[in-house]
C-alpha cells in the first residue's frame, strides 16, 4: 500500500458524460502527478500540482481538467467522453524533501460506453 | 515522440534465472531514473531508481545499469522468482520539467517455476 488513496476504483459511463476522479496523496505530500494508462499508449503524463498550483502540463486533453484543493486532494474532471478515453488513471504523490520519487494510488478504472 | 524505449515487450525465464531489461532515452537532461513493477490491477510500485552519477545501484535481488554515454539503462531480476510475474517499467524524468515520468513501453515478465 503505497499510501495514495483513489476513488472511485472502476467507473462505466456513457459518451458525452462527464466524470470525477478523485486522489487523496500521502500524509504531507505536497506534489500530486496524473498519468492515464491505456493499451495503444501506455503510461502518459497528464498534469502535476504542487501545493494547490499547476506545475506542469503533459498530454492533456482540453476536455480534461484538474484541481488540487487546500486539504491537497486532488480531482481530474473528463468531460465530453469519448470511446477512447476509455483507460485506468493512476495519482501519484511525491514527498517534499524527495520530489523526484513518485507514489502511485490502484488508479481508477474508466470505462466509457 | 517516444523518449524511453524500452526492450523487450515480453520474457518469459525460468525460476532462478536472470532476468534483463533494457532501456534507452534520448533526453539528455534527464537526470532521475526509476524502475516501476506492476501487477494486474495495480498501481505501479516504485522498485528502485538511479541518478546518472553513478553507474550501478543494487538492492536485494534487483540491480540497475547504467550507462551514461550510451544513454542506456538497465534491470536485472536476480534469482528470478515466480513472485517477480510483472510488468515492468522504466520511466525517466527531469527537475527541470516539474519531474514529470516519461515511461517505456513496459516489459511483461514471466517467471516459470
Amino acid at each position: 500500500d503505497s499510501g495514495v488513496t483513489q476513488t472511485p476504483k472502476h467507473l462505466i459511463t456513457a459518451t458525452g458524460q462527464r466524470v470525477t476522479l478523485r486522489c487523496s496523496p500521502r500524509s504531507g505530500d505536497l506534489s500530486v502527478y496524473w498519468y492515464q494508462q491505456s493499451l495503444d499508449q501506455g503510461l502518459q503524463f497528464l498534469i502535476q500540482y504542487y501545493n494547490g498550483e499547476e506545475r506542469a502540463k503533459g498530454n492533456i486533453l482540453e476536455r480534461f481538467s484538474a484541481q488540487q484543493f487546500p486539504d491537497l486532494h486532488s480531482e481530474l474532471n473528463l468531460s465530453s467522453l469519448e470511446l477512447g478515453d476509455s483507460a485506468l488513471y493512476f495519482c501519484a504523490s511525491s514527498p517534499a524533501g524527495r520530489v523526484e520519487t513518485q507514489y502511485f494510488g490502484p488508479g481508477t478504472r474508466l470505462l466509457v460506453l | 515522440q517516444q523518449q524511453v524505449k524500452q526492450s523487450p515487450q515480453s520474457l518469459i525465464v525460468q525460476k532462478g534465472g536472470i532476468s534483463i531489461i533494457n532501456c534507452a532515452y534520448e533526453n539528455t537532461a534527464f537526470d532521475y531514473f526509476p524502475w516501476y513493477q506492476q501487477f494486474p490491477g495495480k498501481g505501479p510500485a516504485l522498485l528502485i531508481a538511479i541518478r546518472p552519477d553513478v553507474s550501478e545501484k543494487k538492492e536485494g535481488r534487483f540491480t540497475i545499469s547504467f550507462n551514461k554515454s550510451a544513454k542506456q539503462f538497465s534491470l536485472h531480476i536476480m534469482d528470478s522468482q515466480p513472485g517477480d510475474s510483472a510488468t515492468y517499467f522504466c520511466a525517466a524524468s527531469t527537475r527541470a520539467a516539474g519531474n514529470k515520468l516519461t515511461f517505456g513501453g513496459g516489459t511483461r515478465v514471466l517467471v516459470k517455476p
